[in-house]
């Protein structure tokens, strides 16, 4: 059974660092392209990025590049989503998830539960 | 970047009624890039169709995709109680990705 599982909620203070995981089963996890979607309250869906775990070919939305850093360690099957100084703003929930093959143009079939990440002071 | 607009924002109907769902992309691209999704309160979205009409596995056949260029919809043939939530589309092909503002379908 494919699984993606995040790490817990997290609440930081806005200038802290932050690393979520995503961790991959149940598949063979270089093979498939991971990408992070943000919905911040109440809001839609918003495409921030994609990593190959295979060779760490990554893309992200001009939206976020920057922003936040993608990464991977295929060693553990996990991908990462980064931020080296928080903000208010960056209050959301991410969405882990996984495209439906091995393709950087194709929708995103399994998904995680999602990191609830909220920045306050 | 291709921006997507869905109709209406929110759509009240009854179990049992046929639910259409309409996306709108700025600009045309290949049908065999688009997608949709469910996203139910509280849970991660659920992809329901890709390639604009190819359902996902397990998907009902009550959802069906269709639509090219720039114009694209989603039916649900009869509404089921668990179908009430809200629909969003992407398209994956232009790069970035994006995600249409979503649908709501609740109870009348």
């Amino acid at each position: 059974e494919v699984q993606l599982v995040q790490s817990g909620a997290e609440v930081k203070k806005p200038g802290e660092s932050l690393k979520i995981s995503c961790k991959g089963s149940g598949y063979s996890f270089t093979n498939f392209w991971i990408g992070w979607v943000r919905q911040m309250p109440g809001k839609g869906l918003e495409w921030m990025g994609i990593i190959y775990p295979g060779d760490s070919d990554t893309r992200y939305s001009p939206s976020f590049q920057g922003q936040v850093t993608i990464s991977v360690d295929k060693s553990i099957s996990t991908a990462y989503l980064q931020w080296s100084s928080l903000k208010a703003s960056d209050t959301a929930m991410y969405y882990c998830a996984r495209h439906l093959g091995g393709s950087s143009k194709l929708p995103f079939d399994y998904w995680g539960q999602g990191t609830l990440v909220t920045v306050s002071s | 970047e291709i921006v997507l607009t869905q109709s209406p924002g929110t759509l009240s109907l009854s179990p049992g009624e046929r639910a259409t769902l309409s996306c709108r992309a700025s600009q045309s691209f290949s049908s065999s890039y688009l997608a949709w999704y469910q996203q139910k309160p509280g849970q991660a979205p659920r992809l329901l169709i890709y390639g604009a009409s190819s359902r996902a596995t397990g998907i009902p056949d009550r959802f069906s995709g269709s639509g090219s260029g720039s114009d694209f919809s989603l039916t649900i043939s009869r509404l089921e109680p668990e179908d009430f939530a809200v629909y969003y589309c992407q398209q994956y092909g232009n790069s970035p990705p994006t995600f249409g503002p979503g649908t709501k379908v609740d109870i009348k």
